[in-house]
């Protein structure tokens, strides 16, 4: 039982250049989300989904897409990369209660 | 708008002493509010679940409360590896909202 994975752990990318971040949880969840995680601003909700074929906006969803095809994977897009969008950040899967269990996270850096 | 904030920013304790961590809240349909740890370099991990005014949740030296307004952690005589940040996040249909985190540091 892995919980929850990411890869890759770490990234750097230059300005305008496309990528995804894999996401994939073994626990069945139903609910999975994307944060990045700034310093001072803690976690920040970018996208959410509450089932296969399911996808919503969080806080902050400009820049990224997202799009969820089994209940196990879902991947994180960053269409057109920016400085501002250099940031850790996690993957969570849920239970039906809301408690999240998260990634280890992925470092970005946008040069 | 719903809102997450928690203080201090940052609380330095010497092993024993017991202090209380706060997270007021502003949200128009509370689902939950939910507690995480995070050590530095690493994903948040679950430690409680509050649904409504008046209920207590107790693990080991940490014990969350919770009122219409906002929520306390309370630790009690910590323990250097009771360092880490502590994060607040309440859930309104689907949407969690998370505060900035309280850094707590426990010297021995």
């Amino acid at each position: 039982n892995a919980g929850v994975t990411q890869t890759p752990k770490f990234q750097v990318l230059k300005t305008g250049q496309s990528m995804t971040l894999q996401c994939a949880q073994d626990m069945n969840h139903e609910y999975m989300s994307w944060y990045r995680q700034d310093p001072g601003m803690g976690l920040r909700l970018i996208h959410y989904s509450v089932g296969a074929g399911i996808t919503d906006q969080g806080e902050v969803p400009n820049g990224y897409n997202v799009s969820r095809s089994t209940t196990e994977d879902f991947p994180l897009r960053l269409l057109s990369a920016a400085p501002s969008q250099t940031s850790v950040y996690f993957c969570a899967s849920a239970n039906r209660a809301y408690e999240q269990y998260f990634g280890p996270g992925t470092r970005l850096t946008v040069t | 708008e719903d809102q997450v904030t928690q203080s201090p920013e940052a609380l330095r304790l010497q092993e024993g002493e017991s202090s209380s961590l706060n997270c007021s809240y502003t949200v128009s349909g509370l689902r939950g509010l939910f507690w995480y740890r995070q050590d530095p370099g690493k994903g948040p991990e679950f430690l409680f679940t509050l649904y409504s005014a008046g209920e207590e949740k107790e693990k080991e030296r940490l014990k969350a409360t919770l009122t219409k307004k906002e929520s306390f952690l309370h630790i009690t005589a910590p323990k250097p590896e009771d360092s880490a940040t502590y994060l607040c996040a309440v859930c309104n249909n689907n949407d969690m909202r998370f505060g900035a985190g309280t850094r707590l540091t426990v010297k021995p």
